[in-house]
């Protein structure tokens, strides 16, 4: 059974500091690592993907890769309240094969 | 583009009765998913098409549940006989490719009384 774990939260933060989300997986034959963002009541969006260990960084966002531990992260610098939502994290395994994604964690920015 | 369109948004309905979700992909994406979300599942994979064929339905629940895609551009998920724990809400998403991102649709919010 691949999984993918993630703290349900909620994770509180004040405005401007750092939301740091957490993802691990189970299978190690993972190649796409994907996070979404999903508003109550609304349909996930994509934020980033990353495919390569390291960091990969668009903005505010820095996506982090560590296969070695099967571990994926989302930093938020400059959390903004409107950053509070679920996250999701997703995880694909290779060619042809679907997203298994965790069941996320709720960030809420306080102003 | 439009995006993924899905149809009806909000479906009620009573235990025993026929549901039908339809869903347009996105115009030349050759992949199509269908999730459901609920609050103790999270989101849940329950099939996906490649060029229309069903690659991977071992997520569908049981034989209750049916998935067509007739033509590129549609696709359908059909409960029968539908019951309460149903309830919950379904996505269609579509994509490009095989590495590329899932783009979801708006989502069918589906009570079954």
């Amino acid at each position: 059974q691949k999984e993918v774990e993630q703290n349900s939260g909620p994770l509180s933060v004040p405005e401007g500091a750092i939301a740091s989300l957490n993802c691990t997986y189970s299978d190690r034959g993972s190649q796409s690592f994907f996070w979404y963002r999903q508003y109550s009541g609304k349909s996930p969006e994509l934020i980033m993907f990353i495919y390569s260990n390291g960091d990969k960084e668009d903005g505010r966002f820095t996506a982090q890769l560590n296969k070695a531990s099967q571990y994926v992260s989302l930093l938020i610098r400059d959390s903004q309240p409107s950053d509070s939502a679920t996250y999701l994290c997703a995880v694909k395994a290779g060619e042809g094969t679907a997203l298994i994604f965790g069941k996320g964690t709720t960030l809420s920015v306080s102003s | 583009d439009a995006g993924v369109i899905q149809s009806p948004r909000h479906e009620v309905t009573e235990m025993g009765q026929e549901v039908t979700l339809r869903c347009k992909p996105i115009s030349g994406h050759d992949y199509l998913f269908w999730y459901r979300q609920t609050m103790m599942r999270g989101l849940e994979l329950l099939i996906y098409f490649n060029n229309n064929v069903p690659i991977d339905d071992s997520g569908m629940p049981e034989d209750r549940f049916s998935a067509k895609m007739p033509n590129a551009s549609f696709s359908t998920l059909k409960i029968q006989p539908s019951e309460p724990r149903d309830s919950a809400v379904y996505f269609c998403a579509s994509s490009p490719g095989t590495r590329e991102t899932q783009y979801f649709g708006p989502g069918t919010r589906l009570l079954v009384l």
